[in-house]
This record gives structure tokens, sequence and C-alpha cells, in this order.
């Protein structure tokens, strides 16, 4: 059964450049998380989906950063436009549901980002 | 708030020894749920266990073992007869209820390297 998917695994851009993340969560997960990891600050959650929908987005650093999940098999992250600080690994994860006994996370192999 | 802090920065042991990964969590949430998860060198973030508050039973899977203790607040790991394998960064989880139900909070992660 195939884990979580990301894409691409590896980025190297230019700042200014529009950057996007792409991620297929497990078959039948309901909910989807999108994090970020760096030396600096470690791993942070950025944003979660559950059915397709956007329940908190807080812990997205700021208006250059947008994610979508226009389906369940589907999500998004966009940074427009890119920043050097934007640098970190990115990570996308899935759980079958968010208030069951079923909730642990997934997680993708990751997204590298570099921002020159 | 939730917090999670494992103060152990980072480990070195010689293969064969046991090794001991400490966590300490910190929630209001009577009900709430915690996690263990590596990261070796190649990434990828990768699920070891889920431990639930209302559950305080001690778990052994082969060599990995885990002791949860709700008086002290802490969830401890402990690798006996530790293998070049294990080298990896650990992190802690919490995942409590309420408004922030679903947000996993990771502590800073514990680097442990095995020595051959």
């Amino acid at each position: 059964d195939a884990g979580v998917i990301q894409s691409p695994r590896h980025e190297v851009t230019e700042m200014g450049q529009e950057v996007t993340l792409r991620c297929k969560p497990i078959s039948g997960h309901n909910s989807l998380f999108w994090y970020r990891q760096t030396m600096m600050r470690g791993l942070e959650l950025l944003i979660y989906f559950n059915n397709n929908v956007p329940i908190d987005d807080s812990g997205m650093p700021e208006d250059r950063f947008s994610a979508k999940m226009p389906n369940a098999s589907f999500s998004t992250l966009k940074i427009q436009p890119s920043e050097p600080r934007d640098s970190a690994v990115y990570f996308c994860a899935s759980s079958l549901a968010l208030a069951s006994r079923d909730h642990e996370q997934y997680f993708g192999p990751g997204t590298r980002l570099t921002v020159t | 708030a939730q917090k999670v802090t494992q103060a152990q920065t980072e480990i070195s042991v010689v293969e064969k020894e046991d090794v001991t990964l400490d966590c300490v969590y910190e929630t209001r949430d009577t009900t709430y749920y915690l996690f263990w998860y590596k990261q070796p060198p190649s990434g990828e973030l990768v699920f070891l266990i889920r431990r639930n508050s209302f559950d305080e039973q001690n778990e052994i899977s082969g060599r990995y073992s885990w002791n949860f203790q709700k008086s002290t607040s802490s969830f401890n790991f402990t690798i006996t007869a530790s293998q070049v394998v294990d080298s990896a960064v650990y992190f802690c989880a919490l995942l409590a209820g309420g408004t922030s139900y679903g947000k996993l909070t990771f502590g800073q992660g514990t680097i442990l390297t095995v020595h051959p």
C-alpha cells in the first residue's frame, strides 16, 4: 500500500519565484497536514484539512503561503513569492481521522526547498 | 497550551548498550495522545507508537519499549541492545483535544548516535 506521496523531492528556486509543492495522502485518509521543518524552529504545523476543508491555518507564516485541497487525493502548498527564509523541508502527512483512536499521522518523504 | 520537552539534545552510545530517550509533556486536557516518531538520516518521519491518556500500560515491541507515567507527565522510550541502524532523530509528540484537536505538538527531538 502506497504511503503519502510528495513531489518534488527537491526544489531549488530563485527568490521571487512561485513554488508549488504537491501531496497525495494515503487512500482513505480523511485528514491532511502540512508541516515545515527547519533547524531553528523544528517541526511546525502550517495547516491541516479534514474532509478537504481547511480546519486551522494559524501556522501559515504569512500571506505568501496558501494551501488547497481540491479533492480527497490531492493537496498543494504554494509559496508566492518565495524568499530565502522559506528554505526548509516541507512534509505532508495524513491520518485516518481527527477525532478517533486511529489518528496517528503518516508522513511523506518531504520536499527539500532551497530558495536562493 | 500544549508543550513537549525532550531535554536530551544528543545521545551517543556504543552498539548493544541500552538507551532511554526522555519525553515530558504538558497539557490541561484530560484526553490526549502521545506519539514517538523516528527520523533516520534519509529524512522521512516514521511513526513508531501512539499511546492514549487513558491507557497507562507500558508497551514493548521487539527491542523498543515505552514507559508512560501520567503522575510525572512522562512518556519515555527505551531501546534495548541498540544497533547502528537505530541512529536517528527521535521525536516525541502530543495531540490534545479542545480547540487544538488535530494539531500535533512536537518536541525538539533527540539525536541518537549508535557507534559500532
